[in-house]
C-alpha cells in the first residue's frame, strides 16, 4: 500500500523555468492538497481539491497552478519559478472517516530549490 | 478566519518524563476538529491524534493524549514517558465546519535528552 506518492523528491531550477510536481494516491480519497513548508512558518496550503473536478485556492496560491487529473492524481505546476518558491512541498490526501475526522495522509515531500 | 498558535518554538524533556506541547486555536465555527502531527528529522508527516469539537472526552492514543479545554480554546498535546524517538517537530492543526483542509501552526521542536 503506497499511500501518497509524489515526484520528484528533489529538484533544482533556475529562475523563470517551469516544472510540475506530480502526486498520486491509492487510498480512494476524495480530497487532495498541496502544502509548502518553510522554516518557522509551518505548513501553508497552496491549493486543494475537495473532490474530483474541483480545485480551490489556499493561503498562498500565487505563482502556482494545479490540475486534478482524476481521483488519484493532483499535480502542482510552477509556470515561472522564483527564488521565493524555494521550499519543501507536500502533497496530501484525505477522506472523512467513521469518527468524523479528516486525517490527512502526506507524501514524503519534494525539496525544490530555485536559483 | 481560523488560526492556530503554537507559542513554544522549542522544548526539552528528559527521557521517561511527560511533556506538554501547547496549542491554542481561534474559530467562530462551532464544528471543528483538532489534529496533531509529528515530523521527525527524516521529514515525513505522521498523524498522532484527533479531537472533534463535540467529543466529550479527551482523545488518547497510546502515550499521546490531547488536553482539550474548549472554553480556553486550547488543545495541548501530552506525551507521557518520553522516548528518544519522540524528538521531532510537532504541529497542531485545525479543520473547521465542513471544509476538508487543515490550517497548521508553526510547530514546536521537541528534544528528548538522556
Amino acid at each position: 500500500n503506497a499511500g501518497v506518492t509524489q515526484t520528484p523528491k528533489f529538484q533544482v531550477l533556475k529562475t523563470g523555468q517551469s516544472m510540475t510536481l506530480q502526486c498520486a494516491q491509492d487510498m480512494n480519497h476524495n480530497s487532495m492538497y498541496w502544502y509548502r513548508q518553510d522554516p518557522g512558518m509551518g505548513l501553508r496550503l497552496i491549493y486543494y481539491s475537495a473532490s474530483e473536478g474541483t480545485t480551490d485556492k489556499g493561503e498562498v496560491p500565487n505563482g502556482y497552478n494545479v490540475s486534478r487529473l482524476n481521483k488519484r492524481e493532483f499535480s502542482l505546476r510552477l509556470e515561472s519559478a522564483a527564488p521565493s518558491q524555494t521550499s519543501v512541498y507536500f502533497c496530501a490526501s484525505s477522506d472523512i472517516d467513521n469518527a468524523g475526522a479528516n486525517v490527512l495522509t502526506f507524501g514524503a515531500g519534494s525539496r525544490l530549490t530555485v536559483l | 478566519a481560523q488560526k492556530i498558535t503554537q507559542t513554544q518554538p522549542g522544548m526539552f524533556v528528559q527521557e521517561k518524563e511527560a511533556v506538554t506541547l501547547d496549542c491554542t486555536y481561534d474559530t467562530s465555527d462551532p464544528s471543528y476538529g483538532l489534529f496533531w502531527y509529528k515530523q521527525p528529522s527524516s521529514g515525513e508527516m505522521i498523524f498522532l491524534i484527533y479531537q472533534g469539537s463535540y467529543d466529550q472526552q479527551n482523545a488518547t492514543e497510546g502515550r499521546y493524549s490531547l488536553n482539550f479545554q474548549k472554553a480556553r480554546k486550547s488543545a495541548n498535546l501530552v506525551i507521557s514517558a518520553s522516548q528518544l524517538g519522540d524528538s521531532a517537530m510537532y504541529f497542531c492543526a485545525m479543520r473547521t465546519g465542513t471544509a476538508s483542509k487543515l490550517t497548521f501552526g508553526t510547530g514546536t521542536r521537541l528534544q528528548v535528552t538522556l
